[in-house]
């Protein structure tokens, strides 16, 4: 166990609506991170907050957007939906700003899939 | 730009036999390097990191990597497998000029009884 939370495990819904994605971050780290993962693309670095603030931005499409609150959780949401979306989507934390030397702890993740 | 690939998509391994997985890296510089494990239904573990030092890493559940600047390469190892390795294997490279982990496709191991 990392130590890292992200609610629902699954989620199943339709083109063209809205989700939410949860993640909690370790006990005491202040960066997180989400990743998509899907059979096509691998794993995909969408974006990284840290301490409230975006920090990087990697392959996060327009309709998708995130933020990360005072308490440290983070939401990732997608919207409106396509089937091209269907992945598992990953919750990463590390307890500083990030970079290349920090270790990132991964949660179990989120398996999305749109009908 | 930096790229890791990982040549091998599937790699079958019988229960006690070696083990190497591939990765090979393309950057100037000394990168810092990672490899993570994802078991079914599972998220991504850290097995072990390269930073700098000795170049033959020790990882946990009896996995170690090796660096090995002239070949870009650093392979993973583990003398003898367990049913429970069977699971997929990424492996990250990190740079100065870049902030955000590499990520290879992964290889997926599958262990024969």
């Amino acid at each position: 166990d990392s130590g890292v939370t992200q609610t629902p495990k699954h989620l199943i819904t339709a083109t063209g609506q809205r989700v939410t994605l949860r993640c909690s971050p370790r006990s005491g780290d202040l960066s997180v991170y989400w990743y998509q993962q899907s059979l096509d693309q691998g794993l995909q670095f969408l974006i990284q907050y840290y301490n409230g603030e975006e920090r990087a931005k990697g392959n996060i499409l327009e309709r998708f957007s995130a933020q990360q609150f005072p308490d440290l959780h983070s939401e990732l949401n997608l919207s409106p939906l396509e089937l091209g979306d269907s992945a598992l989507y990953f919750c990463a934390s590390s307890v500083g700003s990030g970079g290349p030397q920090e270790t990132q702890y991964f949660g179990p993740g989120t398996r999305l899939l749109v009908l | 730009a930096q790229s890791v690939t990982q040549p091998d998509i599937h790699i079958t391994v019988s229960e006690g036999a070696s083990l190497e997985l591939r990765c090979n890296y393309s950057y100037g510089a000394t990168p810092y390097l990672f490899w993570y494990v994802q078991s079914p239904g599972q998220g991504l573990q850290l097995l072990l990191k390269y930073f700098s030092g000795d170049t033959l890493v020790q990882g946990i559940k009896g996995f170690e990597a090796e660096f090995k600047r002239s070949q870009s390469s650093f392979n993973l190892r583990k003398p003898s497998v367990h049913w429970s390795d069977a699971a997929e294997y990424f492996c990250a490279v990190g740079a100065d000029s870049n902030y955000q982990l590499i990520w290879g496709a992964g290889t997926k191991l599958i262990i024969k009884p």
